[in-house]
């Protein structure tokens, strides 16, 4: 079974460029969750969605950061503009019902 | 206001020892379930074990154990044998099912266990 798959693994772009990290979740899990790791803060929950529908976007740091999920098997994290502070490593999980979430390899992003 | 407590922020154990690390939560929900998950250096983020608020046993995942106190609200991860491999960060999660929470899931802070030859 294929598991949760991000894209790209890297990202390296300056600041004030639009960047856009996509995550396609395990068939079958209808919860999806953005995660941002630094080693400051460790893991933050950014957003969360259940059956494609936001439902708690309190993590999301600012308002460059926006988040969809247009259909259930595929989510996009978007950051406009790009600041360095927001250099991170940018997971997504899924899971349904009571298991335990499955994690993508991550998208490690640098912002110049 | 933090919700998973873990306040090892690193640990040692010799090779074949057994170790303990610390996760205490907070939550009013009755329903709700306890993660542990390793993240090697590589950076992949590995579950372990999943205890469940109404489980009456402690979870066991080969080496792993969970000693689940509901009471004092912990939920200690147990690693028997330490092998080298099993240096890396561990967190511990939590999965609240209230009314309001969907399933929301959030991480504590994290330990650092490094195993000594």
């Amino acid at each position: 079974d294929a598991g949760v798959i991000q894209s790209p693994r890297h990202e390296v772009t300056e600041m004030g460029q639009e960047v856009t990290l996509r995550c396609k979740p395990i068939s079958g899990h209808n919860s999806l969750f953005w995660y941002r790791q630094t080693m400051m803060r460790g893991l933050e929950l950014l957003i969360y969605f259940n059956n494609n529908v936001p439902i708690d976007d309190s993590g999301m740091p600012e308002d460059r950061f926006s988040a969809k999920m247009p259909n259930a098997s595929f989510s996009t994290l978007k950051i406009q503009p790009s600041e360095p502070r927001d250099s991170a490593v940018y997971f997504c999980a899924s899971t349904s019902g009571f298991q335990p979430q499955h994690f993508g390899d991550g998208t490690r992003l640098s912002i110049l | 206001a933090q919700k998973i407590t873990q306040t090892q922020p690193g640990m040692f154990v010799q090779e074949k020892e057994a170790v303990t690390l610390d996760c205490t939560y907070d939550t009013s929900d009755p329903s709700y379930g306890l993660f542990w998950y390793k993240q090697p250096s590589s950076g992949e983020m590995i579950f372990l074990i999943y205890q469940g608020s109404y489980d009456q046993q402690n979870a066991t995942e080969g080496r792993y154990s969970l000693n689940f106190q509901k009471a004092r609200k912990s939920a200690n991860l147990v690693i028997s044998a330490s092998q080298l491999g099993d240096s890396a960060m561990y967190f511990c999660a939590m999965r609240e099912s209230g009314k309001t929470s969907y399933d929301k899931v959030i991480f504590g802070p994290g330990t650092s266990l490094s195993v000594i030859p």
